[in-house]
């Protein structure tokens, strides 16, 4: 069975510096892996999608990358802003299965 | 993506009650949705898979008698939470696969309590 963690569940950095989020999943068999925002009551934002064949992603200040053989990402996110607080997740898709595995999420907060 | 409509986006009722959440695919025709619950500080859960014309699939440990998934169009699914009770107050949150779950948009969520 898949399991994903995400370390740490909470941190909180003064703005402007740079952060990594961790994401690790047990099973390697993967399809794909999605980093995910989601602010307090609302629904995800998917940020950052990498096919299992690709080694990273970037989208603006945010660049995720993936190590499927020792099941790792990370997310890195470059000049942080306030408007970058919020809960990040990631999730996997597993090889043959339609179904998303979520981590456990990271709770990110950004001191102005 | 797909735009994905949920409503409502908040409900509150009493227990024992019934309640039904919708789940639109605005601009796409999904064959297949994705229904999810998160409780407090958690993560998302998958509830069940909802297939059109057809019945939906329960993951282990959901009650398929107690959460009815409707998905009678290609833009329609609904989630009906039956005979509802504290415990199953939560946030409700739907999704919508293009060609399979590969690139998945999820609805704004819904969330109910029970009192």
């Amino acid at each position: 069975k898949q399991e994903v963690t995400q370390i740490p569940a909470a941190l909180s950095v003064p703005e402007g510096e740079n952060l990594v989020l961790n994401c690790s999943f047990t099973d390697s068999a993967i399809y794909n892996l999605q980093w995910f925002r989601q602010d307090p009551g609302k629904g995800l934002t998917s940020l950052l999608l990498i096919q299992s064949s690709q080694r990273e992603q970037t989208s603006g200040r945010l660049n995720a990358s993936l190590d499927k053989s020792s099941g790792r990402s990370t997310l890195y996110i470059a000049a942080s802003q306030p408007g970058d607080s919020a809960t990040y997740l990631c999730a996997v898709l597993r090889l043959g299965n339609e179904k998303l595995t979520f981590g456990t999420g990271t709770r990110l907060t950004i001191i102005p | 993506g797909a735009v994905v409509s949920q409503h409502p986006s908040w409900v509150i009722c009493k227990s024992g009650t019934s309640v039904k959440i919708e789940c639109r695919s605005l601009d796409f025709q999904a064959t297949t949705m994705f229904w999810y619950r998160q409780f407090p500080k958690q993560s998302l859960m998958l509830m069940a898979t909802s297939n059109e014309g057809s019945k939906a699939t329960y993951e282990q440990g959901v009650e398929k008698d107690k959460f009815l998934i409707n998905h009678a169009s290609l833009t329609l699914s609904t989630l009906t939470v039956t005979s509802a009770h504290p415990e199953d107050s939560s946030f409700y949150i739907c999704s919508v696969g293009r060609g399979g779950a590969n690139v998945l948009t999820f609805g704004a969520g819904s969330r109910l309590t029970v009192l």
